[in-house]
């Protein structure tokens, strides 16, 4: 148990549609991430937020945009739904900038995109 | 793209001391090397980090060599809850956590 959660466990869309995923951050951790794992892959990068703004970004189209809040929570949002888009979606928390590196993670949304 | 480089899988018994390695030729001065694992439908679990010294938690040992250009990760007593993905990760420790993720070992544990 790391403290982070994340909802929905799993997830059907369509092409082309809309989709909003959220996360639950360890209490007092200021930044968050959020990932992409294709089948098979390591997780990749999407972006991550510190204290509510974006902090770095990875190489993932201007769809796919975020939202972090005061109560530790966020939120992943992706337009126009691609089938490239099915992977599991995960969250990180951390302690903020400057902080040793250790992320913690929730266990993730799978995302299937028919 | 990923830094480090490491086998696909391997398999270690259980009770055995489980060594994975990992190369990252290109580390600078500033990076640190991390290790996470990844249990099937869970998401990554840091185990451990360093930045030229040995070091041991209740988990495991990193060990990195001299050079800093590889180093190995030892579970000492596998069990069948090691078995995993583990991901060796090269990062500088200046506020940005950013992790960039290769394809990882996976590691069975064999009963």
């Amino acid at each position: 148990e790391t403290g982070v959660t994340q909802s929905p466990t799993h997830l059907i869309k369509t092409r082309g549609q809309q989709v909003t995923l959220r996360c639950s951050s360890q209490s007092g951790h200021n930044t968050v991430s959020w990932y992409q794992q294709a089948l098979g892959q390591g997780p990749q990068f999407i972006f991550q937020y510190y204290r509510e703004e974006e902090n770095g970004r990875g190489n993932f189209p201007p769809r796919f945009s975020g939202l972090q809040f005061p109560n530790y929570s966020s939120e992943l949002n992706v337009n126009a739904l691609e089938l490239d888009d099915s992977a599991l979606y995960l969250c990180a928390s951390g302690p903020g900038q400057g902080g040793l590196n250790e992320q913690f993670f929730g266990p993730g949304t799978r995302l299937t995109v028919l | 793209d990923a830094k480090t480089t490491q086998p696909p899988s391997m398999d270690c018994a259980e009770g055995r001391a489980a060594n994975l390695p990992c190369n990252h030729s290109t580390i600078s001065g500033n990076e640190y090397v991390y290790w996470y694992r990844q249990i099937h439908s869970q998401g990554p679990q840091y185990i451990i980090h360093g930045l030229k010294n040995n070091e041991t938690n209740e988990m495991a040992s990193l060990i990195i060599t001299e050079d800093r250009k590889s180093s190995t990760l030892i579970l000492p007593h596998a069990t069948l809850r090691d078995t995993a993905v583990y991901y060796c990760i090269v990062e500088a420790n200046f506020g940005n956590e950013k992790l960039t993720f290769g394809t990882g070992t996976r590691l069975t544990i064999i009963p």
